[in-house]
């Protein structure tokens, strides 16, 4: 089935850990986005990648980076983490890039719930 | 600062009620609007609005745009408790960033 799968589903950690969220997608999506979801926030923007090889920041960048090897996945990687980081985080992938190209829709993955004890 | 707003935050109602909920947004060079559902995982696409004055409808479901304003909204007839979700606005800036309001939660009670 066609889409986006996230991994892990669910981990708690120790703070100071380094840990890797990863993000695959089988759709041929030029951009790729995580973004956090917290409790009254909504979701945050915290990196994009709007083609292979090239990557930006979003809202909340600090504490997190991010690479684009291929098309097809985007891991983030929290180096040290701490407990502010507990959150849901959501991979989510779009057709086009480029806002001369035209309109786009996110599509999600299922999310990763990061608990940072 | 791009920035995208909605309201009520949440919102309780009956099965059988009609609901309107607003999202406002401040990006430069708007393209388009989207909305999404969010139920117990990931956010589900609803709509995408481009055009003012055009309605979108699926269902008891409606939304529809007002560029002038810089607004949209998106009408729920007929409330079943199945609608009960978080409901999302995003609008992309030029460089393809999705800015998201903070959601709109809906609790519909039999």
């Amino acid at each position: 089935i066609a889409g986006i799968t996230q991994a892990p589903t669910s981990q708690i950690l120790a703070a100071g850990r380094r840990m890797t969220l990863r993000c695959t997608q089988d759709m041929r999506h030029n951009a790729m986005y995580w973004y956090r979801q917290d409790l009254g926030l909504g979701l945050r923007l915290i990196h994009y990648s709007n083609t292979a090889g090239t990557t930006g920041k979003g809202e909340v960048p600090d504490g997190y980076s991010v690479s684009r090897a291929n098309t097809d996945d985007f891991p983030l990687t929290l180096a040290s983490a701490v407990p502010s980081q507990t959150s849901v985080y959501f991979c989510a992938s779009s057709l086009l890039a480029g806002g001369l190209r035209g309109a786009n829709v996110l599509t999600f993955g299922a999310g990763s719930r990061l608990t940072v004890l | 600062e791009d920035k995208v707003v909605q309201s009520p935050l949440s919102l309780v109602v009956h099965e059988g009620d009609t609901v309107t909920l607003n999202c406002s947004y401040e990006v430069t060079n708007f393209r388009s609007l989207l909305w999404y559902k969010q139920e117990k995982k990931a956010p589900t696409f609803l709509f995408m609005l481009t055009s003012s004055g055009i309605e979108k409808k699926s269902g008891r479901l409606s939304s529809i745009l007002d560029k002038k304003e810089l607004s949209s909204i998106l009408n729920i007839t007929a409330t079943q408790t199945g609608d009960s979700a978080i409901y999302l606005c995003a609008v992309p800036n030029t460089g393809n960033q999705f800015y998201f309001g903070t959601g709109t939660s809906l609790t519909v009670i039999p």
